[in-house]
């Protein structure tokens, strides 16, 4: 079992939806939770970090922990064309150093 | 406030070579990750820096090495380069450096690795 599972995807989404990411991950000690967006040739780029169980919203981001589940996801609201991407899950553990270990990602695509 | 920078951009080297590459984190930021990113293995942590120590390694060969300067920059260093090891190199800086998980990581633009 992988310690962070993202669907692959791809994802579609027609413009204006509403798209849902979902991350699980293993390990029951993990304490951070990041969601990174990465175009096609670029790095990632840090879009929303959550640390305590429930929502986090951030403009059209809307992060959801649920540390009993293990389950992380994400929100984008009002989707545009220009957030097709792939979309990495991130989970750090205390103690950890800033060593992040990252899913696979989920490919995002919007269309109009 | 200037983003992560890394050089060289771009680098073509061939089996057995060895390879120095270059990161500068955000400024008054102290912590230096490392990550290569491959289509097969996606993106996997290679070791962190802080105040000129490693505190973490992850599960790469004693090819893969690194140090960070008094300044906070940060070199990683591959030698006996293998076919293997063509990747998009990240680091990523962080401003707190302590125990807690709570940091959140920027990243550079990276560094692309060709090995022929």
């Amino acid at each position: 079992q992988k310690e962070v599972e993202q669907n692959s995807g791809p994802l579609s989404v027609p413009e204006g939806a509403i798209a849902s990411l979902n991350c699980t991950y293993s390990d029951r000690v993990s304490q951070s939770f990041f969601w990174y967006r990465q175009y096609s040739g670029k790095s990632p780029e840090l879009i929303m970090s959550i640390y305590s169980n429930g929502d986090k919203e951030d403009g059209r981001f809307t992060a959801q922990l649920n540390k009993a589940s293990q389950y992380v996801s994400l929100l984008i609201r009002d989707s545009q064309p220009s957030d097709s991407a792939t979309y990495l899950c991130a989970v750090s553990r205390a103690g950890g150093y800033n060593k992040l270990i990252f899913g696979a990602g989920t490919r995002l695509a919007v269309h109009p | 406030k200037a983003g992560v920078t890394q050089t060289p951009r771009y680098l073509i080297k061939t089996r057995g070579q060895q390879v120095t590459l270059s990161c500068s984190p955000i400024s008054g930021h102290r912590s230096v990750s490392w990550y290569q990113q491959t289509p097969g293995q996606g993106l996997q942590f290679l070791f962190e820096y802080f105040s000129e120590t490693q505190r973490n390694k992850g599960n790469f060969p004693g090819r893969f090495s690194g140090r960070q300067f008094s300044n906070s920059r940060s070199e990683m260093n591959v030698s006996t380069l293998e076919l293997g090891d063509s990747a998009l190199y990240l680091c990523a800086s962080s401003l707190v450096g302590g125990l807690a998980a709570y940091n959140e990581q920027f990243f550079g633009p990276g560094t692309r690795l060709t090995v022929l």
